[in-house]
């Protein structure tokens, strides 16, 4: 079945350590992001990366680093700069395309990290 | 800036109908989103509107004024399994496919 598989579910993290999310994406989209969500607030887009070896800052990205060297992954590293780690985060993809068809978002199951 | 405003938190009975809003002000509108998200759970696709008008799809409908900013998302014939966040999403007239969310509405079914 195709889909968007994220790892760790669960992370605990002490503070000062790097930590890396795993997104990968079997459904051969082109675009691939990355949100945050925390409670009372709308999700928030930290990267975004449209075709592979490309990717741009979203509205948050300060403290948070990605690559995309393949079209399947768009892994996320949360640095120790990044002041309030504490979150969930949400990966997604789409074709990126211009019709309806393109535009959905597919999301994956999240991972929910806690900086002790 | 962007805005987004839907209710916090909405309850209803089993086999009720419920109404639940959205209104944005934001620079660009390329359609609106409806997703789903049950606790701790990816979000799933509901609706897309991006037209004046309504959009039926099973007990599931969406309706959008973009002279108004506004949209709301009905829900008929309530079942317990509904009990889960709403988010309203509006795509942004970017080079990108860019949503911006609102905080989302918890909906609550009793029996």
């Amino acid at each position: 079945d195709g889909g968007i598989t994220q790892s760790p579910k669960y992370l605990f993290r002490k503070e000062g350590q790097n930590v890396t999310l795993s997104c990968e994406q079997n459904l051969n989209h082109d675009a691939m992001y990355w949100y945050r969500q925390d409670p009372g607030q709308g999700l928030r887009l930290i990267y975004y990366s449209q075709i592979v070896n490309d990717f741009q800052k979203g509205d948050i990205a300060e403290g948070y680093s990605v690559s995309r060297e393949k079209k399947e992954s768009f892994p996320l590293t949360v640095t120790s700069a990044q002041k309030n780690p504490t979150a969930f985060y949400l990966c997604a993809s789409n074709l990126n395309g211009r019709g309806m068809g393109g535009r959905e978002l597919f999301f994956g199951e999240g991972s929910r990290l806690t900086v002790l | 800036g962007q805005n987004i405003d839907q209710p916090t938190e909405m309850t209803a009975t089993e086999g009720a109908i419920v109404q639940i809003n959205c209104t944005y002000q934001t620079s660009g509108f390329n359609g609106l989103f409806w997703y789903q998200q049950h606790a701790g759970e990816a979000p799933t696709f509901l609706s897309y509107n991006v037209l004046d008008g309504l959009e039926e799809k099973g007990r599931f409908s969406s309706f959008l004024s973009r002279s108004k900013g506004y949209s709301y998302l009905l829900l008929k014939e309530l079942q317990m399994k509904d009990s889960a966040s709403y988010l309203c999403a509006v795509s942004l007239n970017t080079g990108f496919q860019k949503l911006v969310f609102g905080t989302g509405t918890r909906l609550l079914v009793s029996p």
